[in-house]
């Protein structure tokens, strides 16, 4: 099983649905990030998580909402999906700074198409 | 200007070249990452370094802080390595700030 597991893989939905990405993790991580990635544009942050009880926004947070609802889940909802939310959405884990281990951990991406 | 700056866009290369990807930043930072992004868009982390020069098998990273620019190279390279390379920094609190990649294609 992979370490970082995003569902769904692909998704197809109308303006104006709720929908929601969730993100789980084996990796032990106690941060947890949700990024969106358009075609011509580097990776950009839309939440982060430290622990549980630590969410913040990133540079594009509006029109998303997150959910920590454990150490190892980390959900991204759209309340009212409009078609330039149409993207590709990461999941990544990492450790707490001076972790031996501080990388980052990436799930394989949902492909949102809104229409 | 982008706080990340990768160079080339996009890389053409023939089987057994041996490749460079550039990277430069304009902020602090508290290590560097290379990653590569198959077709399929699945991420994987390749190297995460603060100093010096790490290898990887055909891989090598290198990283001048003074200079704030870092290499990826690939030596021998093959149509496998086909990917985009994407150069991110690390910040002082912990979120990753992305170039937009590179694109390598390897012809055989």
């Amino acid at each position: 099983d992979a370490d970082v597991t995003q569902t769904p893989r692909n998704r197809i939905t109308k303006t104006g649905k709720r929908i929601m990405l969730e993100c789980s993790q084996t990796k032990g991580h106690d941060r947890m990030y949700w990024y969106r990635q358009d075609p011509g544009l580097g990776l950009r942050l839309i939440y982060y998580s430290f622990d549980v009880k630590d969410i913040n926004k990133g540079e594009i947070s509006d029109g998303y909402s997150v959910s920590r609802q454990a150490q190892a889940k980390f959900s991204l909802s759209l309340e009212s999906a409009i078609p330039n939310q149409t993207a590709l959405y990461f999941c990544a884990t990492s450790a707490s700074p001076g972790g031996i281990n501080y990388g980052y951990t990436f799930g394989s991406g949902t492909r949102l198409t809104v229409v | 200007k982008n706080e990340v700056e990768q160079s080339p866009q996009n890389l053409t290369a023939q089987e057994g070249e041996f490749i460079t990807i550039n990277c430069s930043y304009s902020v602090g930072i508290s290590a560097l990452h290379w990653l590569q992004q198959h077709p399929g868009g699945g991420i994987v982390s390749l190297f995460m370094l603060s100093s010096g020069k790490k290898k990887h098998g055909r891989l090598i990273a290198t990283i001048n802080i003074q200079e704030k620019h870092s290499s990826l190279h690939i030596t021998a390279s093959h149509p496998r390595d086909s990917a985009v390379y994407i150069c991110a920094v690390r910040g002082s609190q912990g979120n990753l700030i992305f170039g937009k990649g590179t694109k390598l294609s390897v012809k055989p």
